[in-house]
C-alpha cells in the first residue's frame, strides 16, 4: 500500500539555525499538507499546497517557514531560523482531492535548543 | 470558529467489550468528518470518513462512526475491542462553509487502552 514517507525520523538542531523537512507524498496525491504537533497538544494545520503554489496557511505559517516541491517527488518544509518553540512533531500529508481523506507520514520530530 | 472536542483523554475497556470514543465538532457549515489512529512512532492513519449519506460509516479494522447533525458527534465505535485497538485516536473535521477549505481541525486526541 502506498505511504507517505518523511525524513528525517528526528532533526535536533539549534536555534536560529535552518533546517528543512522533507517528505514523499503519495505518488499520484495533487494536495500537500504540513501539521505540527507540539508535545502534550493538538494537531494543527501549518499549510496546504497545490499546483505549485500555496493555497492556505495558518497564522502559525510566518515568514520563517517557506514550503517547496524542488521536483515531481519531494515536498520540503524549511524553517528558516528556528526558535525554541518549534521544538514539535511535524506531519505531512498528501489527499488525492480536496473531499477526500488526507494520509499522513510517520512524521520528523524537530528539536531545537 | 471551528472545534473539536474529544471529552475523554482516556478510555478503558476489556477485550471483547465495545467500545466508544467521543467526538462533538462546531463549524459554521457541514461537516467532512474523520478518525485517524495514532500508534506508538507511527503516523496518523485514516480509519473512516463521513461526507454525505447514511449516517453510521464503516471503516477500517471493524471500526464505525455515527454522525449525528442534532447533537453535533461523530462518536466512534466498534462492537468488540481488541488489545491491539489499544492507540491514541484522533478525531477532525474539515469546515465546508465558504468554499473550499482543506484543513483539518483535529480534537486533542483519546487513548484507547484495551485490557486483555
Amino acid at each position: 500500500e502506498p505511504e507517505v514517507t518523511q525524513t528525517p525520523s528526528h532533526q535536533v538542531t539549534q536555534m536560529g539555525q535552518e533546517v528543512i523537512l522533507r517528505c514523499v507524498p503519495i505518488s499520484n496525491h495533487l494536495y500537500f499538507y504540513w501539521y505540527r504537533q507540539i508535545l502534550g497538544q493538538k494537531v494543527e494545520f501549518l499549510v496546504s499546497f497545490y499546483n505549485n503554489e500555496i493555497s492556505e496557511k495558518s497564522e502559525i505559517f510566518d515568514d520563517q517557514f517557506s514550503v517547496e516541491r524542488p521536483d515531481g517527488s519531494n515536498f520540503t518544509l524549511k524553517i528558516r531560523s528556528t526558535k525554541l518553540e518549534d521544538s514539535a512533531m511535524y506531519f505531512c500529508a498528501s489527499s488525492e482531492d480536496p473531499p477526500g481523506e488526507q494520509y499522513f507520514g510517520p512524521g520528523t520530530r524537530l528539536t531545537v535548543t | 470558529a471551528q472545534s473539536v472536542a474529544q471529552p475523554e483523554d482516556q478510555v478503558n475497556v476489556a477485550e471483547g467489550n465495545p467500545l466508544t470514543v467521543k467526538c462533538t465538532y462546531s463549524v459554521s457549515g457541514n461537516p467532512y468528518l474523520f478518525w485517524y489512529v495514532q500508534y506508538p512512532n507511527r503516523g496518523l492513519q485514516f480509519l473512516l470518513k463521513y461526507i454525505t449519506g447514511d449516517n453510521l460509516v464503516k471503516g477500517s479494522y471493524g471500526f464505525e462512526a455515527e454522525f449525528n447533525k442534532s447533537q453535533t458527534s461523530f462518536h466512534l465505535k466498534k462492537p468488540s475491542a481488541l488489545v491491539s485497538d489499544s492507540a491514541l485516536y484522533f478525531c477532525a473535521v474539515r469546515d465546508m462553509f465558504g468554499g473550499a477549505t482543506n484543513k483539518l481541525i483535529f480534537g486533542t486526541g483519546t487513548l484507547l487502552a484495551v485490557q486483555p
